[in-house]
């Protein structure tokens, strides 16, 4: 159980265009979702939370308008990264909190790599 | 700010030993901790989780220790195996949103 799936893996695309990346829980619900963003030997960094049925928070930093993301039902929430540019270039990994009771424990996607040209 | 940290990036250890994999947190509020796991180009996964309210935690070949005296968290992995190899991050929960704080990771390789 507790199986979170992210499409595409991964994606290459030109500089100036928009990409959408998936998160999705594959056998339970989750009313809270998060994303995340990691460059090349580094650390996971909290972009954003995702929250069903309502605006997503975004970390200090975090441009809302470049990353909009959508949390339209119980298992899907969605990514997209408009006028992509080379520094968006990263690995992106999504993750979504266990829905059973007396645990925070977040289960995580297997990421997308975003190359932007 | 408040976060977590590792004390060492890289550790080395022979197949069949023990490893013991060490982070520091700074948040004397946060009260539950996680053990990730991720391997080269995949998604961090879960190993062992353990609440303030706790100080030892085992699972299969793995345990988690918690000091919260010294605010001092631990990894170890018992007869460590080549599949082990990966980078472990310690993450708190903290936040009204019960976010996670990662640490910076340290780098397991299992030497045949």
């Amino acid at each position: 159980g507790a199986v979170v799936s992210q499409h595409p893996s991964r994606v290459i695309c030109k500089s100036g265009t928009s990409v959408k990346i998936e998160c999705r829980s594959l056998d339970f619900q989750a009313t809270t979702m998060f994303w995340y963003r990691q460059f090349p030997k580094q650390s996971l960094m909290l972009m954003a939370t995702s929250n069903e049925g309502s605006k997503a928070t975004y970390e200090q930093g975090v441009e809302k308008d470049k990353f909009l993301i959508n949390h339209a039902s119980l298992t899907l929430s969605t990514l997209t990264v408009t006028s992509a540019h080379p520094e968006d270039s990263s690995f992106y990994i999504c993750s979504a909190r266990a829905p059973w009771a007396g645990t925070d424990t977040q289960y995580f996607g297997p990421g997308t790599r975003l190359t932007v040209l | 700010g408040e976060s977590v940290g590792l004390h060492l990036p890289t550790l080395s250890v022979q197949e069949g030993d023990n490893s013991i994999i060490n982070c520091a947190y700074s948040n004397s509020a946060s009260d539950y901790f996680i053990w990730y796991k991720q391997e080269s180009g995949k998604g961090p996964q879960f190993i062992i989780d353990i609440r303030s309210n706790m100080d030892k935690r085992q699972g299969q070949r793995v345990t988690v220790l918690l000091n919260k005296t010294v605010k001092h968290l631990s990894l170890q992995i018992a007869a460590t195996q080549p599949g082990d190899s990966a980078v472990y991050f310690c993450a708190e929960n903290s936040g009204s949103a019960r976010q996670l704080t990662f640490g910076s990771g340290t780098q397991l390789t299992v030497l045949p």
